[in-house]
């Protein structure tokens, strides 16, 4: 099992670009994640989904919007890119619950300049 | 969303025990504590999960106490490769909120 796939692993950005950050899992789970990890800084959660058809705001959703396409897939789109959205993405999937646990995917290096 | 504290960071020499703590006052009755390990350039991992007393695995050992409002995370024997951020969690639904974490550096 891949588990949780992220693509692209890296990308660099022009301010005002707009580009999708794609995310799939394949463990069945119900919940997925978008954070953003900043360096030294711990992980921000952007936006999740607890369910097919539904999301919500995390901690830090101005910039971002979210898709979720069907049960496998988590994208997160950047509309117009900002240098203060150069960033380390992760995405991350788990059932859907009180005290589950996260599956982590290897992340996307952003830069935007 | 119960509170986490834990220390920002720790360091310690290869072949130490290490004992990082998280406190948690308002821990609902319900709630589980989960730890999550990250190395540099990785998304976190689950390492440990517990409710109360003692929970032990291959990676660690999770000891909390009988009010609940703190727990330990104990890692054994550490090597070089244990240097990485730890978090802890307690409780939590959809709306997963991680801390700054405890940024542990092991030397040799």
């Amino acid at each position: 099992n891949a588990g949780v796939t992220q693509t692209p692993k890296f990308q660099v950005l022009k301010t005002g670009q707009s580009m999708t950050l794609q995310c799939a899992q394949d463990m069945n789970h119900n919940s997925m994640y978008w954070y953003r990890q900043d360096p030294g800084m711990g992980l921000r959660l952007i936006y999740y989904s607890a369910s097919e058809g539904t999301t919500d705001k995390g901690e830090v959703p101005n910039g971002y919007n979210v898709s979720r396409l069907n049960k496998r897939e988590f994208s997160l789109r950047l509309e117009s890119a900002a240098p203060s959205q150069t960033s380390v993405y992760f995405c991350a999937s788990s059932w859907t619950g009180r005290n589950e646990k996260l599956f982590f995917g290897s992340g996307t290096q952003l830069s935007v300049l | 969303l119960a509170k986490t504290t834990q220390p920002i960071s720790m360091d310690s020499y290869e072949g130490q025990e290490v004992n990082i703590t998280c406190s948690h006052n308002n821990i609902a009755t319900n709630d589980y504590i989960t730890w999550y390990q990250q190395f540099p350039s990785q998304g976190p991992r689950f390492i440990i999960q517990g409710y109360k007393t003692k929970v032990t695995n291959e990676v660690a050992s999770l000891f909390i106490p009988a009010d609940r409002k703190s727990s330990t995370l104990s890692l054994p024997r550490v090597s070089l490769s244990d240097t990485a951020v730890y978090y802890c969690l307690v409780g939590v639904n959809n709306d997963m909120r991680f801390g700054a974490g405890t940024r542990l550096t092991v030397k040799p």
